[in-house]
């Protein structure tokens, strides 16, 4: 238990639609990072906010997008859904952005895009 | 992406130690070692992590070598539970501290 909590756990939409996950980070953890998992690989770094600004995006396109609340929960949006972002989505939290703290995950939103 | 080099498999029997290497030959000073697991189909677990001393912790032992371009991941008696992908990983402040996850180690124990 790390007390990293992600909903829903599984969805399914369709292409071309629109979907909202959301995170609730560990206690005091103001740093929220996601991360996409396709089968079979390991998970790619989408972004990462910190104190509720974006602080570092890895090689997605806009379409995917994020924000993180006052209470340092955390979304992540993705328009215009392709077959390919159909994945496992991770949500981690840590207690800031020093290099030395755990990082802490949830155990994902499984997406498929039909 | 800060690089790490492990091996794509490995095997250990039950109840023995499990030593997993990683090669960071391009390790800077401030780059922290971190160890994390993945079970099918769950979120990745945390294991341990080290800058420059070894490290010990309930689960395993870090293992840091002098020059600090490898490390090991000690699991000093492997259980069934331990059967997983371990991913060796440099958080770097280039990078603003992400997780570069590569392909890890594939980690089979045997009853």
């Amino acid at each position: 238990e790390t007390g990293v909590t992600q909903s829903p756990t599984h969805l399914i939409k369709t292409r071309g639609q629109q979907v909202t996950l959301r995170c609730s980070s560990q206690s005091g953890h103001n740093t929220v990072s996601w991360y996409q998992q396709a089968l079979g690989q390991g998970p790619q770094f989408i972004f990462q906010y910190y104190r509720e600004e974006e602080n570092g995006r890895g090689n997605f396109p806009p379409r995917f997008s994020g924000l993180q609340f006052p209470n340092y929960s955390s979304e992540l949006n993705v328009n215009a859904l392709e077959l390919d972002d159909s994945a496992l989505y991770l949500c981690a939290s840590s207690l800031d952005r020093g290099l030395g703290n755990t990082i802490y995950f949830g155990e994902g939103s499984w997406l498929t895009v039909v | 992406d800060a690089k790490t080099t492990q091996p794509n498999s490995m095997e250990s029997n039950e109840e023995e130690p499990v030593h997993l290497p990683c090669n960071h030959s391009t390790i800077s000073g401030t780059d922290y070692i971190h160890w994390y697991r993945q079970l099918p189909s769950q979120g990745p677990e945390y294991v341990i992590h080290g800058l420059t001393s070894n490290v010990n912790n309930r689960m395993a032992s870090l293992a840091i070598a002098e020059d600090r371009k490898s490390s090991t991941l000690i699991l000093h008696r492997a259980t069934l539970r331990d059967a997983a992908v371990y991913y060796c990983i440099l958080r770097t402040s280039s990078t603003l501290g992400r997780l570069y996850f590569g392909r890890g180690t594939q980690l089979t124990v045997w009853p």
